[in-house]
Order: C-alpha cells, then sequence, then structure tokens
C-alpha cells in the first residue's frame, strides 16, 4: 500500500460526458502528479501540483483540467469525453517539489463508451 | 515522443536464473533513472532507481546499470522468483524537471 488512494476505481461513462477523478496524496506529500496510461503504452505525464500550485504541465489535453485543493488532495476533470480518453489514470505524490520517487495509487480506469 | 524505450515487450525466464530488462533513452539531459514493478489492477511500485553521476547500483536482488555512452540501462534481477512475475517500468528525469518520462513496460513472467 503506496499511502496514495484514488477514487472511484473504474468508471463507465459515455461520449461527451464529463467526470471528475480523485486522489488523496501520502501523508506530509505536497506534491500531486497525473499520468494517462492507454492500451499497452507507458505512462504519459499529464500535470503537476505542488502545494496547491499547478507547477508542470504534460501532454493534457485542453478538456481535462485539475487542481490541488488546500487539504492536498487532487481532482481531475476530463470533460467532452471521446473513447480514446479510455485509459487507467494514476496519481502519484511526493514529498517535495521534484521528487523522483514517486508514489502511485491504484488507478482509475475510465471506461468511455 | 518516447524519449524512453522498452524494446522488449516481454520476457520468460526460469525461477532461480537471471533476468535482464533493457532500457534506452535518447535525451541526454537525463538525469536520473528510475524502475517501476507494477501488479494487474495496482499502481506501479518504485523498486530502484540511479544517479547519472554513478554506473551501478544494487539493492538486494536488483541490479541497475547505467551506460551513459550508450544511453542504455539494464535491470537485473538474481535469482527471479515467482512473486517477480509483473510490468516493469523504465522511467526517466530530466534535471530540475518536475515529471518522469516512461517506457512502455516489460511483462516478466517467471516459469517454476
Amino acid at each position: 500500500d503506496s499511502g496514495v488512494t484514488q477514487t472511484p476505481k473504474h468508471l463507465i461513462t459515455a461520449t461527451g460526458q464529463r467526470v471528475t477523478l480523485r486522489c488523496s496524496p501520502r501523508s506530509g506529500d505536497l506534491s500531486v502528479y497525473w499520468y494517462q496510461q492507454s492500451l499497452d503504452q507507458g505512462l504519459q505525464f499529464l500535470i503537476q501540483y505542488y502545494n496547491g500550485e499547478e507547477r508542470a504541465k504534460g501532454n493534457i489535453l485542453e478538456r481535462f483540467s485539475a487542481q490541488q485543493f488546500p487539504d492536498l488532495h487532487s481532482e481531475l476533470n476530463l470533460s467532452s469525453l471521446e473513447l480514446g480518453d479510455s485509459a487507467l489514470y494514476f496519481c502519484a505524490s511526493s514529498a517535495g517539489l521534484a521528487g523522483a520517487e514517486q508514489y502511485f495509487g491504484p488507478g482509475t480506469r475510465l471506461t468511455v463508451t | 515522443d518516447q524519449q524512453v524505450k522498452q524494446n522488449s515487450p516481454s520476457l520468460s525466464v526460469q525461477e532461480g536464473r537471471i533476468s535482464i530488462l533493457n532500457c534506452d533513452y535518447t535525451n541526454s539531459m537525463f538525469d536520473y533513472f528510475l524502475w517501476y514493478k507494477k501488479y494487474p489492477a495496482e499502481g506501479p511500485t518504485f523498486l530502484i532507481s540511479i544517479s547519472s553521476i554513478k554506473d551501478k547500483n544494487e539493492d538486494g536482488r536488483f541490479t541497475v546499470f547505467l551506460n551513459k555512452s550508450a544511453k542504455h540501462l539494464s535491470l537485473h534481477i538474481v535469482p527471479s522468483q515467482p512473486g517477480d512475475s509483473a510490468v516493469y517500468f523504465c522511467a526517466a528525469r530530466l534535471t530540475n524537471d518536475y515529471k518522469l518520462s516512461f517506457g512502455a513496460g516489460t511483462t516478466v513472467t517467471v516459469r517454476a
């Protein structure tokens, strides 16, 4: 158990809909990262927050947004969903701003039908 | 753009033998490399790492080797155990960057 929690574990929704994925980092960790893993692909970095502020952005679509709240939990919002958004979404956390050793949650499997 | 590549999607090894996983990268500015292990229905778990100023790091049965001139790193697992059956991801970080770049993963199967 990494100490990072993600909800929900599974999500099935239709194209055009909007969903919110939630992540709670390990106790004491200030950085939260979001990754997307599509079928047979490695993890693609989406976005990082550190202590409530956005610090780094990867190949995140404009339809996607995230935020980190004062209690340090984070939410990833995906809107106008398309079939290609079906993937595993992982949240990770680290203690510092540039933490190389990141601790991952169990992921949320999103299926868009 | 795939800056970290794991060219072998799968590896099968007999229990007790050595598992060697390979990873190549293209960006010479990577300064830190990591290996993660992932079981089905779980998130990746940090396994071992190496800084670009070293060429070897060992932790129990796991050893990572880094060849900077070849932009290549490898993970050796000796001896391989059934519990090592998982997907292994190679990852790299740029100097002063915040994100990790991951390879596509290698599925290791340890046969009894």
